[in-house]
């Protein structure tokens, strides 16, 4: 079984400050990765997801990820913080052993940026 | 194109009383899922489903049900609430699934409160 684990339900940076949110995944084959963003009573929304092209992946708003193998790892960055930024953000892992196409989220981090 | 749409937004149901959460979404998708999102939890799979007519459990099914009569309609049926049953609830849809690589696709949400 897959499984996603965010390190920090909260994350707090100040406007301008590099962000990182932080994923480690446990998979038995490579698999495909996504980061989702939630804003306040929003659905979630896709920021970039990793399907084994480049391991550096640029994704929406300024946000990009590098998959890590050897680390089992799929960080989050954006060097500058916005205050817009501010949002719940899920890591998620792509079942590929399924049928349907299964992802499993992380606990989620949720961000807050300071003025 | 309204993508993937949710009603209602909110419900407040007493324990024993019977809902249907309905989803519709005008992507011409073929797969469809349903998740619940609890604190601190990220989200888990509760039901989904491949095409019309066939459906699927996910991780945490029970006290739920599902049907696909229809490409665009995917209503998730509770029976019986329970105040475990609060929650937010999600529905999503991608276009192929299999691959593993689709992008899936967030309605904006049903609150339920079970009291």
């Amino acid at each position: 079984a897959q499984s996603v684990t965010q390190l920090g339900s909260h994350v707090s940076v100040s406007e301008g400050a590099l962000v990182l949110l932080r994923c480690n995944y446990s998979s038995s084959v490579p698999p495909y990765l996504f980061w989702y963003v939630q804003y306040p009573n929003q659905g979630l929304q896709l920021l970039l997801k990793y399907t084994s092209a480049a391991t550096l992946v640029k994704g929406i708003n300024g946000f990009e990820a590098e998959f890590k193998k050897s680390e089992t790892s799929f960080h989050l960055t954006k060097p500058s913080a916005h205050m817009s930024d501010a949002a719940e953000y899920f890591c998620a892992v792509s079942d590929l052993g399924g049928a349907g196409n299964m992802l499993t989220f992380g606990g989620g981090t949720r961000l807050m940026v300071k003025p | 194109n309204a993508g993937v749409t949710q009603t209602p937004k909110f419900r407040i149901l007493k324990i024993g009383q019977s809902m249907t959460l309905q989803c519709t979404q005008d992507m011409n998708h073929n797969y469809m899922y349903w998740y619940r999102q609890d604190p601190g939890m990220g989200l888990k799979l509760i039901y989904y489903s491949v095409g019309a007519g066939i459906t699927d459990k996910g991780e945490v099914p029970n006290g739920y049900n599902v049907s696909r009569s229809t490409t665009e309609d995917f209503p998730l049926r509770l029976e019986l609430a329970a105040p475990s049953q609060t929650s937010v609830y999600f529905c999503a849809s991608s276009s192929r699934g299999g691959s593993g690589a689709d992008t899936q696709y967030f309605g904006p949400g049903t609150r339920l409160t079970v009291l």
